[in-house]
């Protein structure tokens, strides 16, 4: 099993739909959970961190579930500025070192 | 704010050619780190740094060297380039431990070897 897993995608919503990724991880002693997202060629910038309780910035939210060990990011009303990949990022046995997964590509479509 | 400061953008090597990739941060940050990234997969780390004088190796540190003699600089050396070793290199740096955990990336270089 991959250390951090996505969907690779892509996903190709309408622009306006909501989307909702998954990401499971396999250590359970994690503790740091972060989206970041990343345009094409581009170096990848933090979306957002994940908190136990969950959070919302603007039309995005983030959730952790530790019992089954995964996050996820849901986008509502996207635009076309949300098409990137989308990475999860989690801490591995050290918090300062971080396991990317492979990034979830998403694909507005006007 | 200049921030991560990543050279050069592009490089094109011949199989057993050697380079270095710079990076240089202006924030101030304890935490470095070098990472690769190949085609449709996640970040991959080489090599990262604690602080000056501190390196160790990540998940993929063969055929790579680093050093960080000052805060500011942590360049990533490249010995006797092989096909294997083509794709894209991100430098990156945090203030981590001080409740900012977000990363800061350079541009990012793009290395084919041929």
């Amino acid at each position: 099993r991959k250390e951090v897993e996505q969907d690779p995608g892509p996903f190709n919503v309408p622009e306006g739909a909501t989307v909702a990724f998954n990401c499971t991880y396999s250590n359970s002693a994690s503790q740091s959970f972060f989206w970041y997202r990343q345009d094409c060629r581009k170096e990848p910038k933090l979306l957002m961190s994940v908190y136990s309780s969950g959070n919302e910035d603007g039309r995005f939210t983030a959730q952790l579930n530790r019992a089954s060990q995964y996050i996820s990011l849901l986008i509502r009303d996207s635009k076309l500025s949300d098409s990137a990949t989308y990475l999860c990022v989690v801490n591995g046995d050290s918090n300062y070192q971080l396991i990317w997964g492979a990034g979830t590509k998403l694909i507005i479509k006007p | 704010n200049a921030g991560v400061t990543q050279t050069p953008k592009f490089r094109i090597l011949k199989i057993g050619q050697s380079m270095t990739l710079q990076c240089t941060q202006d924030m101030n940050h304890n935490y470095m780190y070098w990472y690769r990234q190949d085609p449709g997969m996640g970040l991959k780390l080489i090599y990262y740094s604690v602080g000056a004088g501190i390196t160790d190796k990540g998940e993929v540190p063969n055929g790579y060297n680093v050093s960080r003699s000052t805060t500011e600089d942590f360049p990533l050396r490249l010995e006797l380039a092989a096909p294997s070793q083509t794709s894209v290199y991100f430098c990156a740096s945090s203030s981590f431990g001080t409740g900012d955990e977000k990363l800061f990336f350079g541009s990012g270089t793009q290395l084919s070897v041929l």
